[in-house]
This record gives structure tokens, sequence and C-alpha cells, in this order.
């Protein structure tokens, strides 16, 4: 079945410091991935995309993630987090079956130390 | 509007009655979502339109849901006979084109709306 999997719940990182949040994918084809932030009461923003291509994709707000066939992974990564950054992030997939639907996964909350 | 909207924003209901909740997409997109987020869950998929037509209704979890688009553009997502489990954050979310349709784009999602059955 096809799934979408975060395995970290919760993060704490300080304000500086380097961030990657996990996300792995079971496809049967080549998926297509987002990663999503939710802020408080707010609706959910785009990061970023993967649809095919360069594997490493540049995102908004200094995000990137690498698209790790290998590794059924697509890890979302900033080489170093502001205290805006806190918010819940979401990793979301789909397959190439014109289903239009997203497949997304439990959601990383992200705390960020002053 | 520039994005997705909601409405209403918030909606208290009690136990058996009948809701209706409104989705203005973003003009131009041909591809519609509904998705249910519950408080520490990530959105699940209800249903997406292409166009006027229910493409994929698989996630609506039971005959009391029912959405439309009847001209393409705006939709409402119905609830019978709703009941205390139907509390959640109902997401909506628009495309150009169908996520799966081959091309690059993207889903806009609106801010939601809050559904609380007392």
């Amino acid at each position: 079945a096809q799934s979408v999997t975060q395995p970290d719940i919760h993060i704490t990182v300080s304000e500086g410091a380097s961030l990657e949040l996990r996300c792995n994918y079971s496809y049967g084809a080549t998926p297509y991935l987002f990663w999503y932030v939710q802020s408080p009461g707010q609706g959910l923003q785009l990061l970023l995309k993967y649809f095919s291509g360069d594997t490493l994709v540049q995102g908004i707000k200094g995000f990137e993630a690498e698209f790790k066939r290998s590794q059924s992974s697509f890890n979302l990564r900033k080489p170093s987090v502001h205290w805006s950054d806190a918010a819940e992030y979401f990793c979301a997939g789909g397959g190439s079956s014109n289903t239009g639907k997203l497949i997304f996964g439990q959601g990383t909350t992200l705390q960020v130390k002053p | 509007g520039a994005g997705v909207s909601q409405t209403p924003s918030n909606k208290v209901t009690e136990k058996g009655k009948y809701v209706e909740l409104r989705c203005d997409p973003i003009s131009g997109h041909t591809a519609l979502y509904w998705y249910r987020q519950s408080l520490g869950q990530g959105p699940e998929f209800l249903i997406y339109f292409q166009g006027t037509g229910a493409a994929d209704d698989s996630g609506l979890p039971n005959d009391r849901f029912f959405a439309v688009r009847p001209e393409g553009s705006v939709s409402t997502l119905k609830i019978q006979r709703t009941e205390r489990g139907d509390s959640a954050v109902y997401l909506c979310a628009s495309s150009l084109i169908g996520l799966g349709a081959g091309g690059n784009t993207e889903a806009f999602f609106g801010q939601g709306t809050r559904l609380t059955v007392v």
C-alpha cells in the first residue's frame, strides 16, 4: 500500500543549528513528493516539490530536500534554523495514477530553542 | 481572491444535524481536493474533483459524506447526521491540473473549516 512516514513526531533544535526532517515513502512507481509547513491556525504552505529530474530540490525560506530512490526517502534540510521556523511540517506524496490523491505523513513538530 | 477560500472558518453543530462546507478554489484551477485533518494528524484525503466530476472519492468515510462541484468551480462538502467523530478541520485545495496528470503542479490549500460536533 502507498504510504508516507515521518518517523520523528517532535524535534527540538537550537536557533542557528542545522535541521533535517525525515520522510520515507512507499510507492510502486516514481512518486511526486512535497513538503508543507503549517503554523498554528494557518493553512498548509508549500515549501518545495519533487516531480522528476534533479533529485536535490530547493524551496522557499532556505529549505531543500533530496530525493533518494535507493532509500525511499525525501528528507527536508535547512543549514541554519530561525526561531520563525517553529511549526508543523508535513511530507506528502502521490503516485502517477492520476488520482490526484496526496498521502500525508503524520507530521513533525519543530521546536526552536533560543 | 488570490487563494483558496473556505467558509465558514468555524462551524459548531449539534450531533445529528446536517452541515455544508464551502470551498472557492483559485480561479482557473481544474482540480479540487477535500481533506480532513484531525488533531495531531496529517491531512487525510477525502475526494478529488477534476472539473465537475469526482475522479476519486475513495477517501469519503461513509455515505453520510457527499461533495459536489456542479459548475467546475465552487465545491460543497455535505455531511448528514453529523457525529462527534466528524469533528476535525476540513481542508480544501486546488491545483491547475490534477497532481497525477503528468505535469509539474502543486496544490494550494485553504485555511480550512473547523467543524465541531457537540
